[in-house]
């Protein structure tokens, strides 16, 4: 159980286009998604959180214009960067919660998305 | 944004060695949790500490949560090949899964067979 996907697992595009990341919890409802970047040899930073039905709240220098964050349902949250640039380019993870029961603990990563800007 | 900072940034080591890797913070965590990433994959949940001064076993890790609940170490005994891979410590200012986690910058682990 407490399975998370994402999708695509690696997507390249060309500078200036917009690209959409979705996280989904395959088994479990997510009132809680996470999305992190990771720069290669780096650690996870914290880019935005977001709760079901509501604004996500962003972390401090992430720009919520250029990060745009639906969290639309309990099981698919997705994360478009719009006007990407090369150095956008990196491995975004996604992580979700249910904020109960025997899973309330824990947050489930997904297995991250390898975005290569050109 | 905060890290925690984690050491040894790498280490090299033989099969059937042990290892340790630490965990600090010049501010308090109330949860520690210990992750493993392979890669182009997403953190796996090793050990999870909800108390200070606690020390908690899954198979061959032992990780404790520091009586100041400014630290961590996570061990490691009689390493083997999968074992391979990045180690971060993750801290939250509360239990629970909606809290924000911080991360360490890692440690990454090579094991020669």
């Amino acid at each position: 159980g407490a399975v998370v996907s994402q999708h695509p697992s690696w997507v390249i595009c060309k500078s200036g286009t917009s690209v959409k990341i979705e996280c989904r919890s395959l088994d479990f409802q997510a009132t809680t998604m996470f999305w992190y970047r990771q720069f290669p040899k780096q650690s996870l930073m914290l880019m935005a959180t977001s709760n079901e039905g509501s604004k996500a709240t962003y972390e401090q220098g992430v720009e919520k214009d250029k990060f745009l964050i639906n969290h639309a349902s309990l099981t698919l949250s997705t994360l478009t960067v719009t006007s990407a640039h090369p150095e956008d380019s990196s491995f975004y993870i996604c992580s979700a919660n249910s904020g109960r029961g025997a899973l309330r603990d824990t947050q489930y990563f997904g297995p991250g998305t390898r975005l290569t800007v050109l | 944004g905060q890290q925690l900072n984690q050491s040894p940034q790498s280490m090299f080591i033989q099969e059937g060695e042990d290892v340790s890797m630490n965990c600090t913070s010049s501010s308090i965590f109330n949860t520690w949790l210990w992750y493993k990433q392979d890669p182009g994959e997403g953190p796996v949940l090793l050990i999870a500490l909800y108390k200070a001064g606690e020390l908690t076993s899954n198979g061959r890790l032992t990780a404790q949560f520091g009586i100041t609940r400014k630290d961590s170490f996570l061990n490691i005994s009689a390493s083997i090949p999968s074992d391979v891979g990045i180690y971060f410590c993750a801290g939250q200012r509360r239990r629970g899964g909606s809290e924000k986690l911080v991360f360490g910058k890692g440690t990454k682990l090579t094991v020669n067979p």
